[in-house]
C-alpha cells in the first residue's frame, strides 16, 4: 500500500523569500515517481514538477525545484522567491510503479504575506 | 497541449436525480481516464480507473452501481451520478494519460462542482 504524509496544514512566507513544503511518503514499489501539484481556489490541478526514485539528481522547474531524499522517503518541494500568486493548496503525489494510481497527500495551504 | 476539459464546471441538481460529468481529453488520445473526489478542504481521492472499451476498475469503498463510468472513445469519459444525494456533493476531477507518449503524467480537468439539494 501507498502512504503519502504532508505535515504541514498550513504555512505563511513572506514574498521573495523561499520555502518548504514538506512530503513523505511509503511504497514497496521499486520503482516510483513523485509529483507536487497547485491548486489554486479555482480548483484546478496545476503540475509543478516531477522526480522518478531512479534520478540520480534533484528536479527542478524554474523557482521550483524537489528535495528528494530516498532513503529518508522525503520529496520536500521548495519555492523560491515567493510570489503572491503562490498562495494556493499544495499537494504531492505519489505515483505506483505501474503507472496507473495517483495518491495524493492531504495536502499544505502556503499564504504569502505581502 | 495536452488539454483536459470537463463538463458541466458546475452543477445543482435535486436529491434523487442523476446528473452526468464529462472529461475530454481535447489535443491528445487517453487510454486510461481517472476519476477523482475532493470533498472541501480535503485532498483528492481516486474513485475509479476508466479504461477505452472496458469496464472501469472501482476504488475499495466506491459504489460502482451509483458512479457510473464510461469510456466510449481515446477523448470521452463520463461519470454518471444516479439518484443523487447531498453527501455526493463534492469537486469531481477527471485526468487523462495521453496514450501517445511513454510519460507518466496525468493531464487533469478543471473540476466540476456538484451540489445536491
Amino acid at each position: 500500500a501507498q502512504k503519502i504524509t504532508q505535515t504541514q496544514p498550513g504555512m505563511f512566507v513572506q514574498e521573495k523569500e523561499a520555502v518548504t513544503l514538506d512530503c513523505t511518503y511509503d511504497t514497496s514499489d521499486p520503482s516510483y515517481g513523485l509529483f507536487w501539484y497547485k491548486q489554486p481556489s479555482s480548483g484546478e490541478m496545476i503540475f509543478l514538477i516531477y522526480q522518478g526514485s531512479y534520478d540520480q539528481q534533484n528536479a527542478t522547474e524554474g523557482r521550483y525545484s524537489l528535495n528528494f531524499q530516498k532513503a529518508r522517503k522525503s520529496a520536500n518541494l521548495v519555492i523560491s522567491a515567493s510570489q503572491l500568486g503562490d498562495s494556493a493548496m499544495y499537494f504531492c503525489a505519489l505515483l505506483n510503479n505501474a503507472g496507473n494510481m495517483l495518491t495524493f497527500g492531504g495536502g499544505t495551504r502556503l499564504m504569502v504575506k505581502p | 497541449g495536452a488539454v483536459v476539459s470537463q463538463h458541466p464546471s458546475r452543477v445543482i441538481c435535486k436529491s434523487g436525480t442523476s446528473v452526468k460529468i464529462e472529461c475530454r481529453s481535447l489535443d491528445f488520445q487517453a487510454t486510461t481516464m481517472f476519476w477523482y473526489r475532493q470533498f472541501p478542504k480535503q485532498s483528492l481521492m481516486l474513485m475509479a480507473t476508466s479504461n477505452e472499451g472496458s469496464k472501469a476498475t472501482y476504488e475499495q469503498g466506491v459504489e460502482k452501481d451509483k458512479f457510473l463510468i464510461n469510456h466510449a472513445s481515446l477523448t470521452l469519459s463520463t461519470l454518471t451520478v444516479t439518484s443523487a444525494h447531498p453527501e455526493d456533493s463534492s469537486f469531481y476531477i477527471c485526468s487523462a494519460r495521453d496514450r501517445g507518449q511513454a510519460s507518466y503524467e496525468q493531464y487533469f480537468g478543471p473540476g466540476t462542482r456538484l451540489t445536491v439539494t
